[in-house]
This record gives structure tokens, C-alpha cells and sequence, in this order.
């Protein structure tokens, strides 16, 4: 079944230490995607990617790197730098309507991330 | 920069009854996509049903529906015979049919309680 897999499920980060969640799909889609969600709250843009080697700044990509290094993946670095982390984290990835047909994002189980 | 406003954070409505969840959103944009993704507790996101700007013709998926109105930006989605497997958050979300980028934005959700 294709599909894209978020690790890990729970992950915790110390004081000054970067952590990396994990983004992998098998869905050949062009397109790739990160969001934060913090409680009772909609989904925010941090990164996005269109093609390897290539990616944009969302709306709060402060404190956050990303790398796009192959198609299948789109891992996400949570730097130091990141003050307040702690937060649900959904991976996308979708088609690009200009190569032809409208497809809807699909998401990824997500990761929450705490600070320890 | 456009913009996405669920003005509803909490709604229940009884086990096979019908209920209807509000969205509107801003922009100058006269081509893009609207979709209503759901998130039950499982954090997952699904997606539950989209409408083309282009197309007047109102969405309907089984027991979903939208209601449109392009000129008034408000986009709601109606669920008929509602089922206890409906209770979730569900978020309205907007994409640019531009080429700039497949990149979502999201209002704050919705809180959808279903009663016995």
C-alpha cells in the first residue's frame, strides 16, 4: 500500500539539542510538506518542497531546517533555535496540478514532540 | 495572503441528525480549491470531501455536502444522518490553483461532538 510514514510516533527533546522527524512516501508524489499543529489550533506551514534538492519557507519556518535530498523523503530538523517546539508535527505530500490532475494532500500520521 | 475563519470551535449534534459546519475565507483569487479534512482522534488527517471555484455545481460525498457561495467566500459542510464515527475536529482548508505551490491553508477547526 503506498502511503507516507512519520517516525517517530513520540518524540522528546532536551534543552539546546536539535531533533529530526522523519517524513518518508511511496506515493511518487512530487510535493512535500510540513506542518505544526499546537492544541485547539488549525494546521500551520513550516516548510514545503516541490522538487529534490529545492524547498520554500512556510509561515513559521523560524527555527526549523529541512532537506529534500531524495523524492521518497523530506526529513525536518527542530534546531535550538526553535523556543517553543513542543507541538504535533503532519507531513504531506501531493501531486503538482501542473503536471496534470488536481490531488489532495495526503498526510502522514504525525509526530508530537515534547520537550523533556 | 488569503485566509481561512471557522467561526464555530465547538458543535454537537444528535446521532442521525443533520448539522451544519460554517467557513469562510478572503482572497483575490478567482481560481482555487476548498476542502474540509477531518481529524478524529487518532490525530489523523482525512480527507472528507473538495469543491473547484471554477465549478458552481455544490460537492457532495454519500452522507457529505458543501454548500458554496463564491461571491459571498463562504464554504459550509453539511453532514446528513450523522453517525457516532463522524465525531472529530474538521478543518476548512484553501489551495491557490496558481503555480506557485500546492501549499494548504488551514482555519482553526472545528470540534464536532455526536450524541447518543
Amino acid at each position: 500500500d503506498g502511503g507516507i510514514t512519520q517516525s517517530p510516533k513520540y518524540l522528546f527533546r532536551k534543552e539546546g539539542q536539535n531533533v529530526t522527524l522523519s517524513c518518508e512516501q511511496n506515493l511518487n508524489h512530487d510535493a512535500m510538506y510540513w506542518y505544526r499543529q499546537d492544541p485547539g489550533q488549525g494546521l500551520r506551514l513550516i516548510y514545503y518542497s516541490q522538487i529534490v534538492n529545492d524547498f520554500q519557507k512556510g509561515d513559521i519556518a523560524e527555527g526549523y531546517s529541512v532537506s529534500r535530498e531524495k523524492k521518497e523523503s523530506f526529513p525536518l530538523t527542530v534546531t535550538s533555535a526553535q523556543k517553543n517546539p513542543t507541538a504535533f508535527y503532519l507531513c504531506a505530500s501531493s501531486t503538482l496540478r501542473h503536471l496534470g490532475g488536481e490531488q489532495p494532500q495526503h498526510f502522514g500520521d504525525g509526530t508530537r514532540l515534547s520537550i523533556l | 495572503a488569503q485566509t481561512v475563519t471557522q467561526s464555530q470551535p465547538e458543535m454537537s449534534v444528535q446521532e442521525a441528525e443533520t448539522v451544519t459546519l460554517s467557513c469562510t475565507y478572503d482572497t483575490s483569487e478567482s481560481d482555487y480549491y476548498l476542502f474540509w479534512y477531518k481529524q478524529p482522534p487518532s490525530r489523523q488527517m482525512i480527507l472528507v470531501i473538495r469543491q473547484e471555484a471554477y465549478k458552481q455545481q455544490n460537492a457532495t460525498e454519500n452522507r457529505f455536502s458543501v454548500n458554496f457561495q463564491k461571491a459571498a467566500k463562504s464554504f459550509s459542510l453539511k453532514i446528513s444522518d450523522s453517525q457516532l464515527g463522524d465525531a472529530a475536529m474538521y478543518f476548512c482548508a484553501y489551495r491557490s490553483a496558481g503555480t506557485s505551490g500546492s501549499r494548504l491553508t488551514f482555519g482553526e477547526g472545528t470540534q464536532l461532538t455526536v450524541n447518543p
